[in-house]
């Protein structure tokens, strides 16, 4: 199975400052990576998709990108509903995995 | 407007089965591939499988393969997630989800489902 290493687990940001949540893959994945956002007691909803396509009606300040086999989901001066936790997700082959999501405050 | 609506979940005991059920509506159901994923109290997210178009190939992740089977009925437009041998490592919220080629794009609110005696 593909592991994915999601980090940091948790961390607090203001909003003048850029957020970056990284996730790295045990082999390459081609970039078959999709980010989502989970809020409290809601489902996930996609934010990025292969890696670093923007999905429909997601605000532009989401972006993501690669290098080498880590992938970067990156908040431009978040807002504070921005607030969650965020999941990668690999399905360059199955089981497809999800990284353990890393939870964001905005302070 | 798509939606997807999970329904079926409950209290169960263990050992016992359970069948839950996603309606599909808002798109073309048999033009999708859809997905399982679960989420166990307070943790992450788990892939359970996926099916395609006309049910020829479906995908599970190793540990619940002799557990769960997964089926749709185009005709319905409905997906469903059978689960045999209940353990309470099984407790979490289900959902559906509709793949748009290799991502979910779509997620259903979810059905909570409990083993427990």
């Amino acid at each position: 199975d593909i592991q994915m290493t999601q980090s940091p687990a948790s961390l607090s940001a203001s909003l003048e400052e850029i957020v970056t949540i990284t996730c790295k893959a045990s082999q390459g994945i081609d970039d078959y990576l999709s980010w989502y956002q989970q809020k409290p007691g809601k489902s996930p909803q996609l934010l990025i998709y292969d890696a670093t396509s923007l999905a429909d009606g997601v605000p532009s300040r989401f972006s993501g990108s690669r290098s080498g086999t880590q992938y970067s989901l990156k908040i431009s001066r978040p807002q504070v509903d921005d607030s969650g936790i965020y999941y990668c997700l690999q399905s360059y082959s199955t089981p497809y995995t999800f990284g353990a999501g890393t939870k964001l405050e905005l302070k | 407007e798509v939606k997807l609506v999970e329904s079926g979940g409950g209290l169960v005991q263990p050992g016992r089965s359970l069948k839950l059920s996603c309606a599909a509506s808002g798109f073309s159901f048999n033009d999708y591939w859809m997905g399982w994923v679960r989420q166990a109290p307070g943790k992450g997210l788990e892939w359970i499988g996926e099916i395609n178009q006309d049910s020829s190939t479906i995908n599970y992740t190793p540990s619940l393969k002799d557990k769960f089977t997964i089926s749709r009925d185009n005709a319905q437009n409905t997906l469903y997630l059978q689960m045999s041998k209940l353990g309470s490592e099984d407790t979490a919220i289900y959902y559906c989800a509709r793949a748009q080629a290799v991502y979910f794009d779509y997620w259903g609110q979810g059905v909570m489902v409990t083993v427990s005696s």
